[in-house]
């Protein structure tokens, strides 16, 4: 129940497409839901996230729509870019627990190709 | 803003020695920090969380004998690998939040640390 299932494992895009990774969890006591952005040999930058009060956020390029009833949420970048290769991880966690331990998914390698 | 740092970004040692690795949050008070192992093309693993002053929490699986985590203060935070061995080779990364318990905020991390040993 603690799992974050994250789809697809690997993803190419053309240059000014829209790449879409998309996640799914079962705990519903999850209340914060952000994607980081990791280059290789790097540590992961947030990009965006989101609180289920809402049903999308958006930052630029980037777009989180989330999906309370179906608890599932999806990054979308618009106008891909090839600065956007990267891996895409989500991310869920919780308060209840006492803790702010994130729950990954298990990452979306992301080439976009001029 | 919200910036940490790790040292060592790679440290290469023998097999049996202890290796420690800092992360220190730069620029804001870090309550918690938390310590994460990520193996090639794998995704981030936890293996503890801790707050300052007080003893870490470590996941299951992860040995707390091995893996020593101190977190001094509210911008300091050390991971001791220790009696190294090859299989502990990894990617480690750090992150900090400003918040702890009773509420969830944003986790920033570190730009990890390469170990090899040999």
């Amino acid at each position: 129940q603690q799992q974050v299932k994250q789809s697809p494992q690997s993803l190419i895009v053309q240059k000014g497409g829209i790449s879409i990774i998309n996640c799914a969890y079962e705990n519903t006591a999850f209340d914060y839901f952000p994607w980081y952005q990791q280059f290789p040999g790097k540590g992961p930058a947030l990009l965006i996230a989101i609180r289920p009060d809402v049903s999308e956020k958006k930052e630029g390029r980037f777009t989180i729509s989330f999906n309370k009833s179906a608890k599932q949420f999806s990054l979308h970048i618009m106008d891909s870019q090839p600065g956007d290769s990267a891996t895409y991880f989500c991310a869920a966690s919780t308060a209840i627990y006492n803790t702010d331990k994130l729950i990954f998914g298990t990452g979306t390698r992301l080439q976009v190709f001029p | 803003g919200a910036v940490v740092s790790q040292h060592p970004s790679r440290v290469i040692c023998k097999s049996g020695t202890s290796v420690k690795i800092e992360c220190r949050s730069l620029d804001f008070q870090a309550t918690t920090m938390f310590w994460y192992r990520q193996f090639p093309k794998q995704s981030l693993m936890l293996m503890a969380t801790s707050n300052e002053g007080s003893k870490a929490t470590y996941e299951q699986g992860v040995e707390k004998d091995k893996f020593l985590i101190n977190h001094a203060s509210l911008t300091l935070s050390t991971l001791t690998v220790t009696s190294a061995h090859p299989e502990d080779s990894s990617f480690y990364i750090c992150s900090a939040s400003t918040y702890g318990s009773y509420s969830t905020d944003t986790q920033y991390f570190g730009p990890g640390t390469r170990l090899t040993v040999l």
